[in-house]
């Protein structure tokens, strides 16, 4: 049973051009999280998603950032007009559950470079 | 404000040394806690987890952490450390609703041979 899978594992990216991210959940996991981690900072929780729906978009910047969970197909985490600000690991997680005692799995995460 | 506080960001043990991380958190209400661990260059995995019940929780490779409602801790604890325990562990809790789940800054642990 594969893991949570993320890609591409690096992603350099000069000013203004955008970012996608993708993650593919555990198989049969619904639920998916969207994570930042900066350097010497921890996780930061950006979004959170279920299958064509947003749950919780409290911690992403309201401008240049999006996230999409679509029926078919992997998560996607979309950073338009990237700064070097951006540059960051970036961790997507599932669960089989959003409530309750479900277990996130984590997945190897992507670092954003931004030139 | 819900968060998670690690206070030791950087530990240096010998092997065999005996381990303690700190964690407090600050949440109202129903709260479930975590530890992860990132290995070098490895994503994070679940090292334990308190949902409710017995407030100490074993976890894998001989770790556990005792959730003390009264101080708001979680603290990790190994008794006897081992170089492969070399790695970055992070407290996390969320609010038992659903996962939102927020983490400390991490501690990096530095096990010398």
């Amino acid at each position: 049973n594969a893991g949570v899978m993320q890609n591409p594992r690096h992603l350099v990216r000069r000013r203004g051009q955008e970012a996608r991210l993708r993650c593919s959940p555990m198989k049969g996991h619904s639920h998916v999280y969207w994570y930042r981690q900066l350097p010497e900072e921890g996780l930061k929780f950006m979004v959170y998603l279920q299958k064509e729906n947003i749950i919780d978009e409290s911690g992403m910047p309201k401008e240049r950032f999006s996230a999409e969970f679509p029926k078919e197909g992997p998560s996607i985490l979309r950073i338009q007009q990237v700064v070097r600000g951006d540059s960051a690991a970036y961790f997507c997680a599932s669960s089989l559950g959003g409530a309750g005692s479900y277990e996130q799995y984590f997945g190897p995460g992507t670092r954003l470079t931004v030139t | 404000a819900q968060s998670v506080s690690q206070h030791n960001h950087h530990v240096i043990l010998s092997e065999a040394a005996s381990l303690e991380l700190g964690c407090n958190y600050s949440y109202g209400g129903t709260v479930n806690l975590f530890w992860y661990v990132q290995y070098p260059g490895q994503h994070l995995q679940l090292l334990l987890k308190y949902f409710s019940g017995d407030p100490l929780v074993k976890g894998i490779k001989g770790f556990e952490a005792e959730f003390i409602k009264s101080k708001f801790s979680f603290n990790l604890r190994k008794p006897s450390v081992q170089w492969s325990d070399t790695a970055e562990y992070f407290c996390a809790a969320d609010s038992g609703g659903y996962q939102k789940v927020t983490f400390g800054t991490g501690t990096k642990l530095q096990v010398i041979p």
